[in-house]
């Protein structure tokens, strides 16, 4: 258990719907990002918060949004779902940089 | 272009055998060298890190390699099982420290 959980670990969703998927980070973590992992792609950054606030972003389309939350868990939405956005969402927490940089199990996210 | 190349994109080894991965990348300067194995459908964890000043670390059979000059790492695996059959990502963070560069892994398949 790398103590950093994500629900649900599966979802299964019509194309047009709207989900959300949650980490909580490692206790004491500030740091949370999300990342996208597409078949047999490498892991795609979507976007990174800090004590709540948000502090980089990547390629996370218009379709996406995130936040983190005073208990510092984080939630990642994702509306109008199209099949290209089933994939393998991860979140990842810190404590400081990259420096104990540990990832979740992930969420499989199936669009059909 | 991506900053973190790797290669092979994919090999495949005998039981027991040794083998060596290539992380070449262009994040300069930069605040430390990870490497990472992922198992399919779980989230990466973290094998090994190197900042700038290092040049070897090992973890059990997993030995990295650090040439900050010609910016190149390696990944070599030594005596493999078939447990090491896995994808192997190379992440270089800037030296802020705030930015992860992912290369697109290495596949690894040990066959009996």
């Amino acid at each position: 258990d790398s103590g950093v959980t994500q629900t649900p670990k599966h979802l299964i969703t019509a194309t047009g719907q709207r989900v959300t998927l949650r980490c909580s980070p490692r206790s004491g973590d500030l740091s949370v990002y999300w990342y996208q992992q597409s078949l047999d792609q490498g892991l795609q950054f979507l976007i990174q918060y800090y004590n709540g606030e948000e502090r980089a972003k990547g390629n996370i389309l218009e379709r996406f949004s995130a936040q983190q939350f005073p208990d510092l868990h984080s939630e990642l939405n994702l509306s109008s779902l199209e099949l290209g956005d089933s994939a393998l969402y991860f979140c990842a927490s810190s404590s400081r940089g990259s420096y104990g940089y540990t990832f979740g199990s992930g969420t499989r996210l199936t669009v059909v | 272009k991506n900053q973190v190349e790797q290669s092979p994109q994919s090999l495949i080894i005998l039981e027991g055998k040794n083998c060596t991965l290539q992380c070449n990348y262009t994040v300069s300067p930069f605040s430390n060298l990870r490497w990472y194995k992922q198992d399919t459908g779980r989230g990466p964890v973290s094998l090994t890190i190197m900042t700038f000043s290092e040049n070897t670390k090992s973890n059990g059979r997993y030995t990295a390699t650090l040439d900050a000059d010609t910016k190149q790492s390696s990944l070599h695996i030594t005596a493999s099982q078939l447990s090491d059959s896995a994808s192997y990502i190379c992440v270089v963070s800037d030296l802020g420290d705030y930015k992860l560069s992912f290369g697109a892994g290495t596949t690894v398949t040990v066959r009996a």
